[in-house]
C-alpha cells in the first residue's frame, strides 16, 4: 500500500515567520511531487511541483525534495494570515495503474 | 486557463435516490478523477478514467459507478444514496495520469 504521510497539525506560526511543512512517502519509485493549498470549504489548488532532488523556489514558496530519504517539504517565507489553510502533499509514480497519492494534509495557522 | 466545472455546489438528496454528479473539463485532458473528502480522512479516490469509456476503481468504489461517454465529461453516479455518502465530492482532471491535477469547485452532497 503506497502511503503519503503528513502531520495533521495545526502548525501555528506568527506572521512573518517561516512555516515548514513536511511530507514522507513510501514508494521509492515516485517521480512527481506536488503541493496543494486548500482553504476551508474550497477545493485544492496547486501551488508547487517538483520532480528533481534539491530545491525549487517560487516567490515565497520553496519546495525541497530528497528522494534518498523519501521526503518532500514546503517552506513558506514571510508567512501571512492569508496562508492559513490546509496543505496537501501529493506524490505520483509512473507505475501503470496508479494515480496521485495524496496525504491527509497539514493545517497551517498564521497569526497576526 | 484550465477549467473544471461541477454541476452543483450544494445538493440535498433523500436516502435511496439515484444521484448524478457531473464534471466537465475544457482542456482536452485524458485523465479524470472523482474523490470524496471527509474531515480527518483526507481525499479518497473513488474512480478514475484515463480514456473515453475506460474506468478504473480507486480506493473506495463501493456504492458508486461512473460514466465517461465523452472526453470532457465524467459523471459519478450514486445508485441508491445512503447517509454515509454525505460528503464533499471533488472532480479533477490531468493531462497525464501522474501529472498535476486540476480540481473543480466541489459538490457538497447531503443525504437525509
Amino acid at each position: 500500500q503506497k502511503e503519503v504521510e503528513q502531520n495533521s497539525g495545526p502548525l501555528s506560526v506568527p506572521e512573518g515567520a517561516i512555516a515548514s511543512l513536511n511530507c514522507t512517502y513510501s514508494d521509492r519509485g515516485s517521480q512527481s511531487f506536488f503541493w496543494y493549498r486548500q482553504y476551508s470549504g474550497k477545493s485544492p489548488e496547486l501551488i508547487m511541483f517538483i520532480y528533481s532532488n534539491g530545491d525549487k523556489e517560487d516567490g515565497r514558496f520553496t519546495a525541497q525534495l530528497n528522494k534518498a530519504s523519501q521526503y518532500v517539504s514546503l517552506l513558506i517565507r514571510d508567512s501571512q494570515p492569508s496562508d492559513s489553510a490546509t496543505y496537501l502533499c501529493a506524490v505520483g509514480s509512473d507505475q501503470a495503474g496508479t494515480a496521485l497519492i495524496f496525504g491527509k494534509g497539514t493545517t497551517l495557522s498564521v497569526s497576526s | 486557463d484550465v477549467k473544471v466545472t461541477q454541476s452543483s455546489r450544494y445538493l440535498v438528496k433523500r436516502t435511496g435516490e439515484k444521484v448524478f454528479l457531473e464534471c466537465v473539463q475544457d482542456m482536452d485532458h485524458e485523465n479524470m478523477f472523482w474523490y470524496r473528502q471527509d474531515p480527518g480522512l483526507g481525499l479518497r479516490l473513488i474512480y478514475f478514467s484515463y480514456d473515453v469509456k475506460m474506468k478504473e476503481k480507486g480506493d473506495i468504489p463501493e456504492g458508486y459507478s461512473v460514466s465517461r461517454e465523452k472526453k470532457e465529461r465524467f459523471s459519478l453516479i450514486l445508485e441508491s444514496a445512503s447517509t454515509n455518502q454525505t460528503s464533499m465530492y471533488l472532480c479533477a482532471s490531468s493531462l497525464m495520469r501522474t501529472s498535476f491535477q486540476y480540481f473543480g469547485p466541489g459538490t457538497r452532497l447531503t443525504v437525509t
